[in-house]
């Protein structure tokens, strides 16, 4: 149980072009999501908080006009990196917390590489 | 503010032996623990989890001492072996668990050298 997914897996792309990525709770109803963003060899560093029907609360720090992120439905959440370019190349991970039961563990998925060219 | 330390960094282990990381944190209001394994290139994935109104908590190898005094936690890991190898992040959440997000720690590589 709990499993969530993510698509694309990887994923390449010319600088200035726009990525979308999406991650799924498959076995469960997610309020809230959380987008995640890791660079080789440090940790995982919090980008913003996503809830359903609701705007998303980004980290100091993070453009959110450059990382648009959609939660439309309690499975589904989506996060667009927009006018990409090489610096935003980067290990990018979401996560889930269930609506019921252990709200507050946050279950991983299983990432996206983003190599911008 | 929201910050979390974590020792060691790097950690080589004899297969057999145990392996001690810990953590500290500064937010007095965390109430949940949890310890992430990741292996290269792959997601992370929960170990084990300790909230605040417990002192210890134990699955088979792996163990979690919280010290809510000193600010600090530790995940300990008995007769390591190979499959151990990974990298270990501590995490918690600030403010009491209001938004469920969590502040992870820089994260401890562990070589388990059989």
């Amino acid at each position: 149980g709990a499993v969530v997914s993510q698509h694309p897996s990887w994923v390449i792309c010319k600088s200035g072009t726009s990525v979308k990525i999406e991650c799924r709770s498959l076995d469960f109803q997610a309020t809230t999501m959380f987008w995640y963003r890791q660079f080789p060899k440090q940790s995982l560093m919090l980008m913003a908080t996503s809830n359903e029907g609701s705007k998303a609360t980004y980290e100091q720090g993070v453009e959110k006009d450059k990382f648009l992120i959609n939660h439309a439905s309690l499975t589904l959440s989506t996060l667009t990196v927009t006018s990409a370019h090489p610096e935003d190349s980067s290990f990018y991970i979401c996560s889930a917390t269930p609506t019921s039961g252990r709200r507050e563990t946050q279950y991983f998925g299983p990432g996206t590489r983003l190599l911008v060219l | 503010g929201e910050n979390v330390e974590q020792h060691p960094s790097t950690l080589s282990v004899q297969e057999g032996d145990s392996a001690v990381i810990k953590c500290t944190y500064s937010d007095s209001a965390s109430n949940y623990f949890p310890w992430y394994k990741q292996e290269l290139g792959k997601r992370p994935q929960l170990i084990i989890d300790i909230r605040s109104n417990v002192g210890e908590k134990k699955d088979q190898r792996i163990a979690v001492t919280l010290n809510k005094t000193a600010k600090h936690f530790s995940l300990h890991i008995t007769e390591t072996q190979p499959e151990d190898s990974a990298v270990y992040f501590c995490a918690e959440t600030p403010n009491g668990g209001a938004t469920n997000k969590l502040i992870f720690g820089t994260g401890t590589l562990l070589a388990v050298q059989p």
